[in-house]
C-alpha cells in the first residue's frame, strides 16, 4: 500500500524558478525521506526529516514536515534544467511488525532552460 | 567505488519462463530490498531481507522469490507465476533494517514478449 502520496503529479517551471512539491500520508511516521530519480536510473536519497523535526536544508533544498497535518514539502530554490527528474516521499511508519519505506507514486519534474 | 550493482540491464523473457535479476553491494549493508516500478507509479516493495539466510515477503511477493546466502548478493527469481512482470526493478541496501537511507541500484527492466 502506498502511504505517500505527492502533489502534484507533474510540474513544469522556467529555470530559476523555485519549485514545491508536496507529500501527504496517512499513519504515523519515524521520518520522511525525498529521493530523486532521473528517467531510468535507480533512485538517489536528498534528505531526511526526522518526526521532531520541522524544517530541514540541504544546499538548494528545504524540506518541512508538518506532524499534525501529516504532510511535507520539497523546494528546491532556483531551479537549474538537471533538476529535471521524478521526486519521491517515502514514510517510515512508527507502528506495525513490519516497519518499511512506503514510497508515493512521485512528482515528475520538468524545468525548462 | 561502493556501491549497488544490478545485472542485466535490460531482459527480455518469453512467457512462462523463469528469469533471475542480479543485485550485488559492496557497502557492507546489512538489509537489502526489491522494489517494481510501474510506469508512473512510485515503489512497490516485493521482498527484502535483514540478515544473511533470511527474508521476508513485502506488498507484493506473489510470483517472485529470492535468496540470501552472502551478505552481498540477494537475486531475484521472477516465475512463471508472476502473471504480469514486464516493469523496472530496483534493488536497494540499507545500513540496517531499513529505517535510515536507502541506496538503490539503477534498475533492470524486464521486458515479456
Amino acid at each position: 500500500s502506498q502511504q505517500g502520496e505527492e502533489d502534484p503529479q507533474a510540474l513544469s517551471i522556467q529555470e530559476g524558478e523555485n519549485a514545491t512539491m508536496n507529500c501527504s500520508y496517512k499513519t504515523s511516521i519515524n521520518n520522511l525521506q525525498w529521493y530523486r530519480q532521473n528517467s531510468g536510473r535507480g533512485l538517489v536519497h536528498l534528505i531526511l526529516i526526522r518526526s521532531n523535526e520541522r524544517e530541514k536544508h540541504s544546499g538548494r533544498l528545504r524540506v518541512t514536515l508538518d506532524t499534525s497535518k501529516k504532510s511535507s514539502s520539497l523546494l528546491i530554490t532556483a531551479s537549474r534544467a538537471a533538476d529535471t527528474a521524478s521526486y519521491f516521499c517515502a514514510t517510515d511508519p512508527s507502528s506495525g511488525s513490519a516497519r518499511q519505506l512506503t514510497f508515493g507514486s512521485g512528482t515528475q519534474l520538468t524545468v525548462l532552460p | 567505488d561502493g556501491g549497488i550493482t544490478q545485472s542485466p540491464k535490460y531482459l527480455f523473457r518469453k512467457e512462462g519462463q523463469n528469469v533471475t535479476l542480479s543485485c550485488e553491494q559492496n557497502l557492507n549493508h546489512d538489509a537489502m530490498y526489491w522494489y517494481r516500478q510501474d510506469p508512473g507509479q512510485g515503489l512497490r516493495l516485493i521482498y527484502y531481507s535483514q540478515i544473511v539466510n533470511d527474508f521476508q515477503k513485502g506488498d507484493i511477493a506473489e510470483g517472485y522469490s529470492v535468496s540470501r546466502e552472502k551478505k552481498e548478493s540477494f537475486p531475484l527469481t521472477v516465475t512463471s507465476a508472476q502473471k504480469n512482470p514486464t516493469a523496472f526493478y530496483l534493488c536497494a541496501s540499507s545500513i540496517d533494517r531499513g529505517t535510515g537511507e536507502l541506496f538503490f541500484g539503477e534498475g533492470s527492466r524486464l521486458t515479456v514478449l
